[in-house]
């Protein structure tokens, strides 16, 4: 089967403007999450969608962050206007089964450069 | 809420020597725990999970770690390390129903 895919695995851009971040969960699995690591700090939770509903998003650092998820497949996050501390490595993960008894399965992630 | 403290950033290890990555937890109630491996560009791999059932968990690629409650860790051991066990390696503990708390990673590296 194929894997969580996230796109563009790299992104630089200048503070201020809009970068949008995809992922691709593994086909069938409802919950989906979003997790960031930020230079040198642990990887941080962000939100978890169950199929198109945001089941948790307490973790999502402020109002310029969105993340969406129409129709419940992909999902996109997006950050406007992005800022320097935004830079990091987000990561998405899905899973079959709502709980932690069912494995997540992460993405490669996505480097993001905020200059 | 459930924090986990990984005590090393680097550990530096010889291929054919035993491998010893420690995590310690801290909850108030019974933990799920888990460890992560991520090689370079690559996602998360799960290597093993405690979910409360028996304390020494066995993982993939030869790894294991002990569940200790006395003294609340669970460190990663491999019995003898390989080049390609060089990556970064994730303790993290379940901060809710179905979200992860992780530590700072440990970067292993494995010397000829």
């Amino acid at each position: 089967e194929a894997g969580v895919t996230q796109f563009p695995s790299h992104s630089v851009i200048e503070k201020g403007q809009t970068v949008t971040l995809r992922c691709d969960p593994i086909s069938g699995h409802d919950n989906l999450y979003w997790y960031r690591r930020v230079m040198g700090k642990e990887i941080k939770f962000l939100l978890h969608f169950v199929k198109e509903s945001k089941q948790d998003e307490s973790g999502m650092p402020n109002n310029r962050f969105l993340a969406e998820r129409t129709g419940g497949t992909y999902s996109t996050l997006k950050v406007q206007p992005a800022e320097l501390e935004d830079s990091g490595v987000y990561f998405c993960a899905s899973s079959l089964e709502w709980g932690l008894n069912s494995p997540l399965h992460f993405g490669n992630g996505t480097r993001l450069t905020v200059t | 809420a459930q924090s986990v403290t990984q005590l090393d950033s680097h550990v530096s290890v010889s291929e054919g020597t035993p491998v010893l990555l420690r995590c310690n937890y801290s909850s108030s109630y019974s933990p799920s725990l888990f460890w992560y491996v991520q090689h370079p560009n690559k996602g998360l791999q799960l290597l093993l999970k405690y979910t409360s059932a028996a304390t020494l968990v066995k993982g993939i690629n030869g790894f294991e770690a002990e569940f200790k409650k006395s003294e609340t860790s669970f460190h990663l051991t491999k019995p003898s390390a390989h080049m390609s066990d060089a990556a970064e390696y994730f303790c993290a503990g379940n901060s809710g129903y179905s979200t992860l708390t992780f530590g700072k990673g440990t970067m292993l590296l494995v010397s000829p």
